[in-house]
């Protein structure tokens, strides 16, 4: 099966500018996550989506990030504006279900460098 | 909320040599599940082995295996037979037995070096 994909790669903005990412999951995946990693430290959640509704986004800094999936299938994730310590990589993961305990699929992740 | 603590931030062994990561957690949950995900140079995070709390014998896969102590909150990881494609971040994660809002939290990582 084909794996969640995810784009751009890499991005390199300078502060104030704005960014989306793009993750398309895999078929049939009901739960969507965005994770931020920033340099040394784990995958930290932000957002996550059962279908097309937000389960939970209580760790996203929503004055400046917004996320939606509309359809129930592929995902945006935004910054605007975005400040220096937005540096990080962005991993989208997806699931069957929000209850899922089978651990998520990754994709390759977004490398966002804000300087 | 959970905690993953992962207090090696880097370590080195020859290959074919075996090499033990260490994890701890602190959660007040009784039914959990904990995972090790392995995170190479291309940034996906990949599974590389899961074990229910519920469940006494110890997760293998290959040649990896855990140590599962539930009373010492401890999930340790033991590569046997290492080998250069082994060489990656490592990290743990705890899911509660809802999975549920809170996801997968995740320790700061172990990065694992296997030396030729």
């Amino acid at each position: 099966e084909a794996g969640v994909a995810q784009s751009p790669r890499y991005k390199i903005i300078e502060k104030r500018q704005s960014v989306a990412f793009w993750c398309n999951p895999i078929s049939g995946h009901a739960t969507l996550y965005w994770y931020q990693q920033i340099l040394g430290q784990g995958p930290k959640l932000l957002i996550q989506f059962q279908n097309n509704g937000v389960v939970d986004d209580s760790q996203l800094p929503k004055d400046r990030f917004s996320a939606e999936r509309l359809k129930g299938v592929d995902s945006t994730l935004k910054i605007q504006p975005a400040k220096l310590e937005d540096s990080a990589v962005y991993l989208c993961a997806s699931s069957l279900g929000w209850n899922s305990n089978y651990g998520y699929t990754f994709g390759s992740g977004t490398r966002l460098t804000v300087v | 909320a959970q905690t993953v603590t992962q207090s090696q931030p880097e370590m080195s062994v020859q290959e074919a040599e075996t090499v033990t990561l260490s994890c701890t957690y602190d959660t007040s949950e009784n039914n959990y599940y904990l995972f090790w995900y392995k995170q190479p140079p291309s940034r996906q995070m990949i599974l590389v082995i899961r074990q229910e709390a519920y469940k006494q014998q110890n997760a293998t896969e290959n040649r990896f295996s855990v140590n599962f102590q539930k009373a010492a909150k401890s999930f340790s990881l033991k590569i046997s037979d290492s080998q250069l494609g082994d060489t990656a971040m490592y990290f743990c994660a705890f899911m509660d037995s809802g999975g549920g809002a809170d996801g997968l939290t995740f320790g700061k990582g172990t990065h694992l070096i296997i030396q030729p």
